[in-house]
């Protein structure tokens, strides 16, 4: 069955870099976007952007750019979201979802990855 | 890019009906037909539940359904079950190839 599994929890100080992944299966890896969402407990979910696996093509959210850096590995199916500069504010959990057949929503979902932010 | 307006808080009895608001602006639900529903339980990842307005995906109640009038989309709940107590976050399409989801309303099963 189509699945995405991300990687486990991260604790970082502030001002270190992080990279989450999320690794595909049970589909043709490169032929859907992929999508990134936050979610805090302030804020709820948030979009932050998708790739193309199959031509590394991204197109982040607003909020996002210059802050965060996506990219693939197609040898191994999985795609990655790179945090850098981190403050207090990037503690979340961050979740990877891929575009469900036809595009538009976001079917399935990855089960979380979260990240803490702590001096 | 501000979020898309839900209730903070909607409650129903046992069986009852209720429904949830979204809504958006002409850049996203008012001009496309591509709004999408959420459930999500503590600690678990969202759940599709409504895609495309009013779509359900496979194995997803029948008692769940979705609906657009302008700049607004609706979540309906019928036969309120224990099970439906989670929070809800509603998305869609925006202009300039993004997405946006909505500020999520708790649901409280009485």
């Amino acid at each position: 069955q189509v699945q995405l599994v991300q990687s486990g929890a991260e604790v970082k100080k502030p001002g270190a870099s992080v990279k989450v992944s999320c690794k595909a299966s049970g589909y043709t890896f490169t032929d859907y976007f992929l999508h990134w969402v936050r979610q805090t407990p302030g804020r709820g979910l948030e979009y932050m952007g998708c790739i193309h696996p199959n031509s590394g093509d991204t197109n982040y959210a607003q909020k996002f750019q210059g802050s965060v850096t996506m990219t693939r590995d197609t040898s191994i199916s999985t795609a990655y979201l790179e945090l850098t500069r981190l403050t207090s504010d990037d503690t979340a959990m961050y979740y990877c979802a891929r575009d469900k057949d036809g595009g538009f929503s976001f079917d399935p979902w990855g089960q979380g990855t979260l990240v803490s932010v702590s001096s | 890019q501000s979020a898309l307006t839900q209730p903070a808080s909607v409650s129903g009895s046992l069986g009852q009906s209720i429904t949830i608001s979204c809504t958006g602006t002409s850049s996203d639900i008012g001009n496309y037909n591509y709004v999408s529903w959420y459930q999500q339980h503590p600690g678990k990842a969202p759940k599709p539940m409504i895609y495309d307005v009013s779509n359900r995906p496979s194995g997803v109640s029948n008692r769940f359904s979705g609906s657009k009038s302008g700049n607004t989309a609706s979540l309906t709940i019928s036969g309120l079950q224990a099970e439906d107590e989670a929070d809800y976050y509603c998305n869609s399409y925006r202009n300039g190839n993004t997405y946006v989801f909505g500020t999520g309303t708790k649901v409280t099963v009485l």
